[in-house]
């Protein structure tokens, strides 16, 4: 998990509010990456961002919204319009596109 | 399109035995290929990657996995499995002819357990 930080490691929301789930990473990495992990499903990816103040729409974009202001931090929206937020979330970086990517301990969001 | 197969969902072995976690995989061009683990409640840890080169690639902890290009697999394996390898195992791939793409495709995952 080194080099990326996620918070907070647990984070409950109550149906119909929209919340952020942090990223950051100091490995100086220029992509960075979200991914939903629910059980037997393995990774999906949500949103990823090759430089700062671009990003792209994954397999599973609806409800989320990212942004990417400078190269350390990537945070995610979970809006009130994805319909089943309740997973385990990871963010990732990688040096380049071949490159492996590094992941963070990850948040895990239970809607109520 | 590229996709990753992981055809068990769980393997069992015992401890000191070697162990095999299968993935085979599908992509237009070249693949680039790794191999994950992923202890409880915790983030994915890389272990290994093929890119080009020897097709047999040795990575973190002991591990290794073998790229075989015309059964388009690339199965991980140990000699002597220890019980703190249990965990869940991502093989990943990406296509390498779209120069730039980012996306890396995930299989579901293999569940390992290594009985004392």
């Amino acid at each position: 998990d080194g080099g990326i930080t996620q918070s907070p490691k647990y984070l409950f929301r109550k149906e119909g509010q929209n919340v952020t789930l942090s990223c950051e990473q100091n490995l100086n990495h220029d992509a960075m990456y979200w991914y939903r992990q629910d059980p037997g499903q393995g990774l999906r990816l949500i949103y990823y961002s090759q430089i700062v103040n671009d990003f792209q729409k994954g397999d599973i974009a609806e409800g989320y919204s990212v942004s990417r202001e400078k190269k350390e931090s990537f945070p995610l929206t979970v809006t009130s319009a994805q319909k089943n937020p309740t997973a385990f979330y990871l963010c990732a970086s990688s040096r380049g596109w071949s490159n492996e990517q590094f992941f963070g301990p990850g948040t895990r969001l239970t809607v109520l | 399109a590229q996709s990753v197969a992981q055809p068990e969902d769980q393997v069992n072995v015992a401890e000191g035995n070697p162990l095999t976690v299968k993935c085979t995989y599908s992509v237009s061009g070249n693949p680039y290929l790794f191999w994950y683990v992923q202890y409880p409640n915790r983030g994915l840890q890389f272990l290994l990657k093929y890119i080009t080169g020897d097709n047999l690639v040795k990575g973190s902890y002991g591990f290794e996995a073998e790229f075989n290009k015309s059964q388009t697999s690339f199965h991980l394996k140990k000699p002597s499995a220890l019980v703190s390898d249990s965990a869940l195992y991502f093989c990943a791939v990406r296509d390498n002819s779209g120069a730039g793409s980012y996306q890396l495709t995930f299989g579901k995952g293999t569940k390992l357990s290594v009985i004392p």
